[in-house]
């Protein structure tokens, strides 16, 4: 069964500028998630959808982060303008279901996408 | 691939000794935990989980304790390996997402 694929692997980009991170989950996975994980830190949830439809968003920088789940299988990141801060590891994750309903809230992680800001 | 965890908790244990790793969680009404394995460069790899009706669950070289009294994980690994090697994060589920912790690097000294 193929993984959950993410892409670029790797950005360089200078601060101001836009980048855009993709993610196709496992085939049937309803539920994704966005995890940015900075050097030395566990992952921390940006984003989870249900199909098409945002679950939680609260951790998300609505001011220059974006992402959208349009027909409820890839999705794609948005960053703009990027603060060096920023410079993280956008990590997408996907799962069968969700937590509560047993064997279904497993999350199988990508590889990420790895974000440096100069 | 660049490191994961530069700065993390470091345990290191021989090669064919038992390791024991630990994590707090942070939320008792938390119901589902799950540790993960991160390699550099790679993403986190699921390794074994736990629901909270449970104290111990068992695996493959790999055994969880959880402790709700005290809001405390476990990983057990049996006869380390030098593949074990990683960075080692535990996550607290609730309701409909996961809560990851700091994570712990796991040295295996030959």
């Amino acid at each position: 069964e193929a993984g959950v694929a993410q892409s670029p692997r790797y950005k360089i980009i200078e601060k101001r500028q836009s980048v855009a991170f993709w993610c196709n989950p496992i085939s049937g996975h309803a539920t994704l998630y966005w995890y940015q994980q900075i050097l030395g830190q566990g992952p921390k949830l940006l984003i989870q959808f249900q199909n098409n439809g945002v679950v939680d968003d609260s951790q998300l920088p609505k001011d220059r982060f974006s992402a959208e789940r349009l027909k409820g299988v890839d999705s794609t990141l948005k960053i703009q303008p990027a603060k060096l801060e920023d410079s993280a590891v956008y990590l997408c994750a996907s799962s069968l279901g969700v937590i509560v309903i047993p064997n279904t809230g497993e999350l199988f992680f990508g590889e990420g996408s790895r974000l440096t800001v100069l | 691939g660049e490191s994961v965890g530069l700065h993390l908790p470091t345990l290191s244990v021989q090669e064919g000794d038992n390791s024991i790793i630990n994590c707090a969680y942070s939320n008792s009404a938390s119901d589902y935990f799950i540790w993960y394995k991160q390699e550099s460069g790679k993403g986190p790899q699921f390794i074994i989980d736990i629901r909270s009706n449970m104290d111990k669950r068992q695996g493959q070289r790999v055994t969880v304790l959880l402790n709700k009294t005290v809001k405390h994980l476990s990983l057990q690994i049996a006869a380390t390996q030098p593949g074990d090697s990683a960075v080692y994060f535990c996550a607290e589920g609730l309701v409909q997402n996961f809560v990851f912790g700091p994570g712990t690097r796991l040295s295996v000294l030959p």
